[in-house]
């Protein structure tokens, strides 16, 4: 079973706007972590939060993280036609990474 | 550095054929997983090495789904008298296996049961 839950389930944006989805989560964790998945492909790493931080920062990614909420959000700005893809958080308790189920992502040129 | 390898990259599978997915982590990463990914989902952990040690099967849907990594590099999935219901996305992921290490993925096995 997933762990959590993305929202929304699929988002569809003009290029050059920015992206918001959301991830819920149900047990206490060690990290979160948001992956990329291209159509036919495996799943990409783009950014780990700790548990005991609240906002992370990576070139055009946002992430950030309440633990009190068990919600995490992963904000993309400046959306390319590129970044179109299933976008995915994994929590981490001990070793085992439990996925969500996803948000997909359409950017139209 | 190659990535995780992962073959077949497509198998098609008459019900009740046995199958086999191969496959190659980095090297050097301790863990390794396997994933389930059905079309439009997440992917939903099967189970979990580390070096040749299975630690967590719990994932695994039936004793029909076998998993082996021998000398605690490549490992293979073995899914006896496969059903249709095993159709899926088989993906494979690798770690350093420290804390807060990412997964690398495989770009998966797609496994159709006719």
């Amino acid at each position: 079973s997933q762990q959590g839950e993305e929202d929304p389930q699929a988002l569809s944006i003009q290029e050059g706007e920015n992206a918001t989805m959301n991830c819920s989560y149900k047990t206490s964790i060690n990290n979160l972590q948001w992956y990329r998945q291209n159509s036919g492909r495996g799943l990409v790493h783009l950014i780990l939060i700790r548990s005991n931080e609240r906002e992370k920062h990576s070139g055009r990614l946002r992430v950030t993280l309440d633990t009190s909420k068990k919600s995490s959000s992963l904000l993309i700005t400046a959306s390319r036609a590129a970044d179109t893809a299933s976008y995915f958080c994994a929590t981490s308790g001990t070793y085992k990474y439990i996925f969500g189920t996803g948000t997909r992502l359409k950017v139209l040129a | 550095g190659a990535g995780v390898s992962q073959s077949p990259r497509y198998k098609v599978a008459k019900r009740g054929q046995d199958v086999a997915l191969r496959c190659d982590p980095i090297s050097g990463h301790v863990s390794l997983f396997w994933y389930q990914q059905a079309l439009g989902q997440g992917p939903e952990f099967l189970t979990y090495f580390q070096n040749e040690a299975q630690l967590d099967k719990s994932g695994l849907p039936s004793d029909r789904f076998f998993a082996e990594r021998p000398e605690g590099s490549v490992s293979t999935l073995k899914i006896q008298r496969t059903q249709q219901e095993d159709s899926a996305v088989y993906l494979c992921a690798s770690s350093l296996g420290t804390n807060n290490s990412p997964l690398h993925f495989g770009n998966g096995t797609r496994l159709t049961v006719t």
